[in-house]
């Protein structure tokens, strides 16, 4: 029974555009979301972090967005840059003091 | 060199032999967790540790043992290691609980059973 679902394994973007990472949730005590970063042979690095009270939060090139009532958060990268090739990781908990549960993940590819 | 780190980076050891993972952080957090990543799935927690002396039982705890007896080491233990403990293990560090801030996380030990 996944909670958190990435649903694309994989995903190509041309270097300069904007990527999106999407990121499904079933469990609707969840308000606190992550995301991870992972290159190979590492191990994973916090990104960006968004509660249930906001619908956005924004670091940089970084942006998550969250839909509760869609129960669906994303990840937007603008520009993408050939750094940003990597695993990224969803993930959620029911309060800031649960444990999280993450998503399988999805390779993001920037392509020259 | 201050961080996280993790030994051996990568092992390979034969079923029924007893394996541990090492891990060592040097900010004094007092949290710090294991975690498998395995094809198909994400990081599943294994065990945790509020501080030293302080361990408790993740998602897919069974087959393993943890110990907490300095704050900056948390050994994980495999006692006789099986072929589904083919993993990716991740050791990671945090100042406070998991969900309520960022972990750091180890370069991870690959561990091959055969």
């Amino acid at each position: 029974d996944q909670q958190v679902k990435q649903n694309s394994p994989s995903l190509s973007v041309q270097e300069g555009r904007i990527s999106i990472l999407n990121c499904d949730y079933t469990n609707s005590m969840f308000d606190y979301f992550l995301w991870y970063k992972k290159y190979p042979a590492e191990g994973p690095t916090f990104l960006i972090s968004i509660s249930s009270i906001k619908d956005k939060n924004e670091d940089g090139r970084f942006t998550v967005f969250l839909n509760k009532s869609a129960k669906h958060l994303s990840l937007h990268i603008v520009p993408s840059q050939p750094g940003d090739s990597a695993v990224y990781f969803c993930a959620a908990s029911a309060t800031r003091h649960d444990k999280i549960i993450f998503g399988k993940g999805t390779r993001l590819h920037i392509l020259p | 060199d201050a961080g996280i780190t993790q030994s051996p980076r990568y092992k390979i050891t034969e079923t029924g032999r007893q394996v541990t993972l090492m891990c060592h952080q040097t900010w004094s957090h007092s949290y710090m967790f294991w975690y498998r990543q395995d094809l198909g799935h994400g990081l599943r927690l294994i065990y945790y540790s509020a501080a030293a002396d302080i361990t408790d039982k993740g998602e897919v705890p069974d087959g393993y043992v943890v110990s907490r007896s300095k704050t900056e080491n948390f050994p994980l233990t495999l006692e006789s290691a099986t072929r589904s403990q083919t993993s990716v293990y991740f050791c990671a560090s945090s100042e406070s609980w998991q969900g309520a801030g960022e972990q750091y996380f180890g370069p991870g030990t690959r561990l091959t059973v055969t």
